[in-house]
């Protein structure tokens, strides 16, 4: 496809259920990052991945969350024992190198919304 | 870490007439500034960015400024339409990243009037 796409788009699920979140990016992009949005807020980091390497995880939350992108392609988010503080939009984003400036192309997110 | 501050949380402005929402960021070091735009429901779209070997971008109606000794940058929006209506952010690529972490503004909610 032309963008980066995500989905589900939106994802309920009780407290303590284990989630996965999927993210196509942009084909050949190298580049690929997973931000997490609260309501009113902007994005905020939570792992970069350079091809299939995880580079940074950094901004993880917790030991919950997991994050894997095997061939260099795809990449799942996942939650595990989901709390109510995990409601956010979960965003990904693809560039097509690994520099510090280039530009970044988001998708429209999944919705989490834990009961 | 990087740190980005973003004013002012709203704006509210006319159709035609401009529009200027300010950041400022605490790294030094920061080499990379982008704006993005946020429609309900759709991820951050990228309007425009600048490195910092540059002072200022201009690309139609929109335009960005950087002052790299205040640390501030600005987007300017000329000739306001109804369609800029959105959310607004700026973010900033912190100098001791080398593949380009963003560090995000609050974001400004801009409404255009018609």
């Amino acid at each position: 496809g032309a963008g980066v796409s995500q989905s589900p788009r939106y994802k309920v699920a009780k407290r303590g259920q284990d989630v996965a979140l999927r993210c196509d990016p942009i084909s050949g992009h190298v580049s690929l990052f997973w931000y997490q949005q609260a309501l009113g807020q902007g994005p905020e980091f939570l792992t970069y991945f350079q091809n299939e390497a995880q580079l940074d995880k950094s901004g993880l939350p917790s030991d919950r969350f997991f994050a894997e992108r095997p061939e260099g392609s795809v990449s799942t988010l996942k939650i595990q024992r989901t709390q109510q503080e995990d409601s956010a939009v979960y965003l990904c984003a693809s560039s097509s190198q690994g520099g510090g400036n280039q530009p970044q192309h988001f998708g429209d997110g999944t919705r989490l919304s834990i009961l | 870490g990087e740190n980005v501050e973003q004013h002012p949380s709203t704006l509210s402005v006319q159709e035609g007439d401009s529009a200027v929402i300010k950041c400022t960021y605490s790294d030094s070091a920061s080499n990379y500034f982008p704006w993005y735009k946020q429609e309900l429901g759709k991820g951050p779209q990228l309007i425009i960015d600048i490195r910092s070997n540059v002072g200022e971008k201009k690309d139609q109606r929109i335009a960005v400024t950087l002052n790299k000794t205040a640390k501030h940058f600005s987007l300017h929006i000329t000739e306001t339409q109804p369609e800029d209506s959105a959310v607004y952010f700026c973010a900033a690529v912190a100098g001791g990243t080398s593949y380009g972490k963003l560090t995000f503004g609050q974001g400004t909610i801009l409404t255009v009037h018609p």
